[in-house]
């Protein structure tokens, strides 16, 4: 059973910069395995932010960036905003199935 | 605009099956690929599987092997997901979404599936 591990909880004050890291149980995050990103917040679908480790979409906000660190996917967010407020799944590939992470819900206090 | 819009919400009883459909409107239906993802209550987000229309084979995460069908409609650019035999762990929000290659972009609005006695 392969096992996408987030942070559960984190917490970043405005204006602040935070990282949210994805791993598998697998081994190192490659980008073969294609890291998506999702934002979702209380009674709402999640809202899409990165694809393939770091691709943007037309409507993700400048401060959200994905890349790879230390053999994990990574989402920052710099310059954070209230609005930031939310849960955030990672999405990794398994050649032919994909499995999320359990999300980390992030607090801006 | 590219717009996914799911059927409404359902109450069934364990035991039976639900059909959700997912009507993409604003995109080339048949160049994406659809994957749906279900959330329990209070819970994380779970890919069940998915279809590329054009293609009409559908791939399905081995939790829900021989439980879940899904299909695609081209001439009506609808996708439907089909889960049997429910039991009360099926309660969910269950979404469809868009995707091209490797890219999640747009998602459904969400259809809640109770299942309740």
């Amino acid at each position: 059973q392969t096992v996408v591990t987030q942070e559960p909880s984190l917490t970043v004050s405005p204006g602040g910069t935070v990282t949210l890291t994805c791993a598998s149980s697998t081994g190192a995050v490659t980008n073969d395995y294609y890291p998506n990103w999702f934002q979702q917040k209380p009674g709402q679908a999640p809202r899409a932010l990165i694809y393939s480790t770091s691709d943007k979409h037309s409507w993700t906000p400048a401060r959200f960036s994905g890349s790879l660190l230390g053999g994990k996917a990574a989402l920052t967010l710099s310059g954070v905003q209230p609005e930031d407020e939310a849960d955030y799944y990672c999405l990794l590939y398994y050649g032919g199935a994909w499995v999320f992470g359990a999300g980390t819900k992030l607090t801006v206090l | 605009q590219v717009q996914l819009v799911q059927s409404g919400a359902e109450v069934k009883k364990p035991g039976s099956s639900v059909k959700v459909s997912c009507k993409a409107s604003g995109g080339t239906f048949s160049s994406y690929a659809i994957r749906w993802v279900r959330q329990a209550p209070g819970q994380g987000l779970e890919w069940m599987g998915g279809i590329i229309p054009i293609f009409g084979t559908a791939n399905y995460a081995q939790e829900f092997q021989g439980r879940v069908t899904i299909t695609a409609d081209e001439s009506t650019s609808t996708a439907y997901m089909e889960l049997n035999s429910l039991t009360f762990e099926d309660t969910a929000v269950y979404y469809c979404a868009r995707v091209l290659g490797a890219a999640f972009d747009y998602w459904g609005q969400g259809t809640l599936v109770t299942v309740s006695s």
